[in-house]
């Protein structure tokens, strides 16, 4: 299976500021990353598809402009959360495509104050 | 729009007892059903079920897949404590949809 690491594991940030958020394949070269975002008691809801080398595709109702994705290498893809707010406090889980599943990150938790 | 329903949302037994989840679900482009265990953080990987009728297992858990009745089972026999989790059931191509997960608890 693939490893994942995500970076950082919790952060706090202020309203209006900018949070990057980091998701690494270890040990796997992914051409496909996802990012989810699982907000408290409810299940994983996938945000966008990153793409090594080209635009993330973002699921209906995310903001691209608010989530920025940047997928620049077969290892690491970036999102960066702009001008963060209260309700985007969450837990936001990447995961990696193999051939045959996806594997997950530790996920990292938001808290916009 | 693709869709997954986890039954029952959640359930509360005693150590040692057997236990059932189910998913069902409605999309439109199949190629696998996954199941996820997520204690604190991000889900770890059970099982992936492609074929119907073909029974997985590992240790006390086990899993399988009705491709024409659009639905999946996990069960966990002689439960234990650290089996306490929610249960998340995912399907799709590339891009998964989850089923809003069986919070399962189990009472020492």
């Amino acid at each position: 299976g693939a490893v994942v690491s995500q970076h950082p594991s919790r952060v706090i940030c202020k309203s209006g500021t900018s949070v990057k958020i980091e998701c690494r394949s270890l040990d796997f070269q992914a051409t496909t990353m996802f990012w989810y975002r699982q907000f408290p008691k409810q299940s994983l809801m996938l945000m966008a598809t990153s793409n090594e080398g080209s635009k993330a595709t973002y699921e209906q109702g995310v903001e691209k402009d608010k989530f920025l994705i940047n997928h620049a290498s077969l290892t690491l893809s970036t999102l960066t959360v702009t001008s963060a707010h209260p309700e985007d406090s969450s837990f936001y889980i990447c995961s990696v495509q193999t051939l045959r599943e996806q594997y997950f990150g530790p996920g990292t938790r938001l808290t916009v104050t | 729009e693709d869709k997954v329903v986890q039954s029952p949302l959640s359930l509360v037994v005693h150590e040692g007892d057997t236990v059932t989840l189910n998913c069902s679900y409605e999309v439109t482009n199949f190629r696998s059903l996954l199941w996820y265990k997520q204690e604190k953080k991000a889900p770890t990987f059970l099982f992936m079920l492609t074929s119907s009728g073909i029974e997985k297992k590992s240790g006390r858990l086990s899993s399988i897949l009705d491709k024409k009745e659009l639905f999946s089972i996990l069960n966990i026999t002689a439960t234990q404590t650290g089996d306490s989790a929610i249960y998340l059931c995912a399907v799709g191509n590339e891009k998964l949809t989850f089923g809003t997960g069986t919070r399962l608890t189990i009472i020492p």
